[in-house]
């Protein structure tokens, strides 16, 4: 078990480009998270997928943002014509299976700022 | 739509001491969950302790061990023997189907 692994760790990019971020999660983990954290603030909800499936969406998720988790194994969030309101601390989070109580184990998180 | 609050933006406690964090939520659901999470310089989050809320028995993990007042909707930590390495940001959440709503959080420090 080599836990949660997100990469890249920093992203500095300029207004207006294409980012992607990619989230390998433990390995036997059907359910994978993604949140986002300001500064002075705890983690946002942004989606959820439950295997290969997108199940839950915030409205935080804006058309400009699209996660996908192909086979059901690791998942990518892109960031289309970024703002700079989107620089934040993008967190993936993967757990198996669970009624909403089962234990998140989280990665250090991708940051990213936009100039 | 739920909210958690964490009304001490931070703490301070001595080496060994026992320092308390609060926390409020509020929420419509019956069947939740409510959890303290540490976060510290790596940014990774990990979980601290968790309490079913149908569950009466306060949880308790070693030195950590919540009160829990289901009908005031509080859920605050208590740490005991405070150690150097528990200084962190500490968040409060709630389950919401399978999100979690976090609080703002608590820097805590730990002083020698």
């Amino acid at each position: 078990d080599t836990g949660v692994s997100q990469n890249p760790r920093h992203k500095i990019t300029k207004r207006g480009q294409n980012v992607t971020f990619r989230c390998d999660p433990i390995s036997e983990h059907n359910r994978l998270y993604w949140y986002r954290q300001t500064l002075g603030q705890g983690p946002e909800f942004l989606t959820y997928f439950q295997n290969e499936a997108q199940l839950e969406k915030s409205r935080l998720l804006s058309d400009r943002f699209s996660a996908e988790r192909p086979k059901g194994s690791f998942s990518t969030l892109e960031i289309q014509r970024t703002e700079q309101g989107d620089s934040a601390m993008y967190l993936c989070a993967s757990s198996f299976s669970g009624r909403g109580d089962e234990k998140l184990f989280f990665g250090s998180g991708t940051q990213l700022s936009v100039l | 739509a739920q909210t958690v609050t964490q009304s001490q933006p931070e703490m301070s406690v001595q080496e060994a001491e026992t320092v308390t964090l609060s926390c409020t939520y509020d929420t419509s659901e019956s069947d939740y969950y409510l959890f303290w999470y540490k976060q510290p310089p790596s940014r990774q989050m990990i979980l601290v302790i968790r309490q079913e809320a149908y569950k009466q028995q306060n949880a308790t993990e070693n030195r950590f061990s919540v009160n829990f007042q289901k009908a005031a909707k509080s859920f605050s930590l208590k740490i005991s023997d405070s150690q150097l390495g528990d200084a962190a940001m500490y968040f409060c959440a709630s389950s919401s189907g399978y999100a979690l709503n976090f609080g703002k959080g608590t820097s805590l420090l730990v002083t020698p």
